[in-house]
């Protein structure tokens, strides 16, 4: 069983609407939780940071860990064109310095 | 500009060729770390350092080496590579290695696109 899994997609989503990607770990260790976001041809880029369970909202974004599930989640309100990328979930333990990655989701938001 | 500049943006090489990628970072940070990013998998780290220090290698083949003069600069150094290392390379930097700085995570450079012909 992989560590992270994430489904790839691509998923593409009328502007306006809510989106929901999510990410699925086995690795009970794991207690950081970041969702980065990957334009194309670009380096990621840190989007939300949680700790332990719980939610953390930022604008239209919306963090989701359920660690008693091991499934992690973002929402993205009102989506945009401009919210077209790869958004790729990592995590890690107490002490680590090593993120372990899901492979992307790739999002399209359709004008 | 994100703080986190690597050079060339896009390298074909044939398999007997050197070359060597290059990361430079603006923000200051002690740590700095090279990942693979293949198409359909996951970032795989390959190398981290701190302080000038190598502090992981992730059981990278020989023909990747790594290079850290001081703490604002990391090469990449490629020799005999194969088609299946065709990949994009990242630099990534933060700000230490370990403890709560997690929360400002990485800055990553924008890559290398790198193809092995």
């Amino acid at each position: 069983q992989k560590e992270v899994e994430q489904d790839p997609g691509p998923l593409s989503v009328p502007e306006g609407a809510i989106v929901s990607l999510n990410c699925t770990y086995s690795n009970s260790a794991f207690q950081y939780f970041m969702w980065y976001r990957q334009y194309s041809r670009k380096g990621p880029e840190l989007l939300m940071y949680t700790y332990s369970s719980g939610n953390k909202e930022d604008g239209r974004f919306t963090a989701q860990v359920d660690k008693s599930s091991k499934y992690i989640s973002l929402f993205i309100r009102d989506s945009q064109p401009s919210d077209s990328a790869t958004y790729l979930c990592a995590m890690t333990g107490a002490g680590s310095y090593q993120l372990t990655f899901g492979k992307g989701t790739k999002l399209s938001v359709i004008p | 500009e994100t703080g986190v500049t690597q050079t060339p943006r896009h390298l074909v090489m044939g398999m007997t060729n050197k070359k060597s990628l290059k990361c430079e970072q603006h923000l200051g940070h002690n740590a700095m770390y090279w990942y693979k990013q293949s198409a359909k998998k996951p970032l795989e780290l390959m190398f981290v350092y701190s302080l000038e220090e190598r502090v992981e290698n992730n059981s990278v083949p020989s023909r990747f080496s790594p290079e850290c003069p001081n703490s604002s600069h990391l090469f990449l150094h490629l020799h005999t590579l194969q088609p299946e290392d065709s990949a994009l390379y990242l630099c990534a930097s933060s700000q230490e290695l370990l403890g709560a700085e997690l929360h400002y995570g990485y800055t990553f450079g924008s890559g290398t696109r790198l193809t092995v012909v």
